[in-house]
């Protein structure tokens, strides 16, 4: 099984709709991130969470939100889909190394 | 604020040939530096970082980066490419003691020809 997995793999919604990316970790990790990948851009940093308690909006927060449900659970929600919000959604963990990422295997969403 | 250039967008090179993949960066202090790899349909992978002390690194599957400060590059090298090494291959940085997350390049795809 994987270490940090990602559910759906692959969603198509319409504008407008409301959706939520889950991920879950058995690593044991504090430290989750939430990327979006664009062709060309890279990854770009949409939250990160070092606890429960800790949230943090990355460099392209607008018009998402996060939830960290406990240690092992980081949901990634659009309340309101737009077709730019197109992209292939990443989740990752980070233990004690500051900058070794885990990441999981990723969710690709289109918004039509 | 902290940057990451990776020129290439593709780089293509032989079977058995060296390859390189070049990246630069700008960041406030001293950087941490990263090498990611991503196949197909996968997520990334960490290969290799630099923290400090040597600036040559090793990394996994036969990959090292050479660190130059003075032209701010963090180039990833392997003696003789595989087929199996065909990929997206990001470099991403952070300034060391900084609250601040990583920054990726835009990736550059290596394509190894047989």
């Amino acid at each position: 099984d994987a270490d940090v997995t990602q559910t759906p793999r692959n969603r198509i919604t319409k504008t407008g709709k409301r959706i939520m990316l889950e991920c879950s970790q058995t690593k044991g990790h504090d430290r989750m991130y939430w990327y979006r990948q664009d062709p060309g851009l890279g990854l770009r940093l949409i939250y990160y969470s070092f606890d429960v308690k800790d949230i943090n909006k990355g460099e392209i927060s607008d018009g998402y939100s996060v939830s960290r449900q406990a240690q092992a659970k980081f949901s990634l929600s659009l309340e309101s889909a737009i077709p730019n919000q197109t992209a292939l959604y990443f989740c990752a963990t980070q233990g004690r190394h500051p900058g070794e990422l885990f990441f999981g295997e990723g969710s690709r969403l289109t918004v039509l | 604020a902290q940057s990451v250039a990776q020129p290439e967008d593709q780089v293509n090179v032989a079977e058995g040939n060296p390859l390189t993949v070049k990246c630069t960066y700008s960041v406030s202090g001293n950087p941490y530096l990263f090498w990611y790899v991503q196949y197909p349909n996968r997520g990334l992978q960490f290969l290799l970082k630099y923290i400090t002390g040597d600036n040559l690194v090793k990394g996994s599957y036969g990959f090292e980066a050479e660190f130059n400060k003075s032209q701010t590059s963090f180039h990833l090298k392997k003696p003789s490419a595989l087929v199996s090494d065909s990929a997206l291959y990001f470099c991403a940085v952070r300034a060391s003691g900084s609250a601040r997350q990583l920054t990726f390049g835009s990736g550059t795809q290596l394509t190894v020809l047989p």
